[in-house]
């Protein structure tokens, strides 16, 4: 499967605990992006990075979460001090750059979060 | 604020004839469209794409419309089939930066 692979597929935790989760993008792209989906709403973008380098970050993403590229190959997303509020899908997205404009995202399955 | 609105969360369609999915938008600095489709359990997949230099873009069944004075674009399956019952999300990009706004998404019934 040369996919967008992101690990584990469903999360439950309780509230106050820490959660990751990993994507591992399609191996030549050098772009990286975290969605977060929530039910009855379209993808929301949370951050950017493009090989190791974190360009881009949404106000969505408070202090709690840190996302990490390292070597610019798979990307782990860290929510710590979970709330009720971060239940969501995460979705991780992948494409190959350099032109921005026409850019086709290649989006994983997501890993679906639930804090009770 | 939604930035990029789709008023129909679901649409009916008989089999063979055409879908018609509706996208507005807000902000006059969006560029790109795109329209993305999702399965339940899948991640959303990429369909059909238009600049905003261009009023329609082709490809296959689909064909996407693009009316920048209404802010206003549309999704045209012919013939609908079955297997496009999914969900359907209308993505547009800004001129810098890289973040996708996505609308809500319609739910696209299509029955034999």
């Amino acid at each position: 499967d040369t996919g967008v692979s992101q690990d584990p597929r469903h999360k439950i935790t309780k509230r106050g605990q820490n959660v990751t989760f990993r994507c591992d993008p399609i191996s030549e792209h050098n772009r990286l992006y975290w969605y977060r989906q929530t039910l009855g709403q379209g993808p929301e973008f949370l951050t950017y990075f493009q090989n190791e380098a974190q360009l881009e970050k949404s106000r969505l993403l408070s202090d709690r979460f840190s996302a990490e590229r390292p070597k610019g190959s798979f990307s782990t997303l860290e929510i710590q001090r979970t709330e009720q509020g971060d239940s969501a899908m995460y979705l991780c997205a992948s494409s190959l750059g350099p032109g921005r404009r026409t850019e086709k995202l290649f989006f994983g399955s997501g890993t679906q979060l639930s804090v009770l | 604020d939604q930035q990029v609105k789709q008023n129909s969360p679901s649409l009916s369609v008989q089999e063979g004839r055409i879908s018609i999915l509706n996208c507005d938008y807000t902000n006059s600095m969006f560029d790109y469209f795109l329209w993305y489709k999702k399965y339940p359990a899948e991640g959303p997949t990429f369909l059909i794409s238009i600049s905003s230099i261009k009023d329609k873009n082709e490809d296959g069944r689909f064909t996407v419309f693009l009316n920048k004075s209404a802010k206003h674009l549309s999704l045209h399956i012919v013939p609908s089939q079955p297997g496009d019952s999914a969900v359907y999300f209308c993505a547009a990009r800004p001129n810098s930066g890289y973040a996708l706004n996505f609308g809500k998404g319609t739910s696209l019934l299509v029955t034999p």
